[in-house]
């Protein structure tokens, strides 16, 4: 099993749609969870950390389940740039220093 | 966010040469990371650079493969040796920075082919 499991899609959704991703994870010794956006031929760029008591930023929304270790990312109101892949990521002690455990990466098209 | 820099953005190298990336981060960082995405895949670690202390790889990394050099705390070089075309991948640095010392940030990137 991955350490970290996404749907790689593609979700194919119109403007204005919500959509939403899951993720899970199979540490149950994870410490930090984040969002990264991946633009075509592009860095990932962090669009938000993962807290327990969720987060939100503008029309993005995070959500931490411990209990069934997942993670998810709520999108309302679709627009055509939100069109990217969607990396989860996962962080855990690996001995010297913390590990950043990606997964697969969910891939959004969102269509006029 | 630190601002991250890497060269070269791209290359084509022959099979059998070695290519070393640098990375250069505009503050003081602690630790930097090494990562690859494969073709159509998600990121994997490479190995974590500490200033002053020798790269700690990941399973299935090896130091004779890819050398890492960490001289300062804002720069770090990766050198991916006796290339195969195998190798062709994006190469990634990575800096912990800003209050949650947990959150990553990446550099452009270097877009390695082999022939």
């Amino acid at each position: 099993r991955k350490e970290v499991e996404q749907d790689p899609g593609p979700f194919n959704v119109p403007e204005g749609a919500t959509v939403a991703f899951n993720c899970t994870y199979s540490n149950s010794a994870s410490q930090s969870f984040f969002w990264y956006r991946q633009d075509c031929r592009k860095e990932p760029k962090l669009l938000m950390s993962v807290y327990s008591s969720g987060n939100e930023d503008g029309r993005f929304t995070a959500q931490l389940n411990r209990a069934s270790q997942y993670i998810s990312l709520l999108i309302r109101d679709s627009k055509l740039s939100d069109s990217a892949t969607y990396l989860c990521a996962v962080t855990y002690y690996g001995g010297a220093t913390n590990k950043l455990i990606f997964g697969t990466g969910t891939l959004l098209a969102v269509q006029p | 966010s630190a601002v991250i820099s890497q060269k070269p953005s791209r290359d084509i190298c022959q099979r059998g040469t070695s290519l070393t990336i640098q990375c250069q981060v505009d503050s003081q960082v602690t630790m930097m990371f090494w990562y690859r995405q494969q073709p159509g895949q998600s990121l994997t670690l490479i190995a974590t650079a500490n200033q002053g202390s020798e790269a700690t790889y990941e399973s299935g990394f090896v130091i004779d493969k890819f050398p890492i050099s960490r001289p300062n705390l804002t720069f770090s070089t990766l050198t991916v040796s006796n290339m195969s075309p195998e190798d062709s991948s994006i190469y990634l640095c990575s800096v912990e920075w800003g209050l949650d010392y947990n959150e990553q940030f990446f550099g452009p990137g270097t877009r390695l082919t082999v022939l």
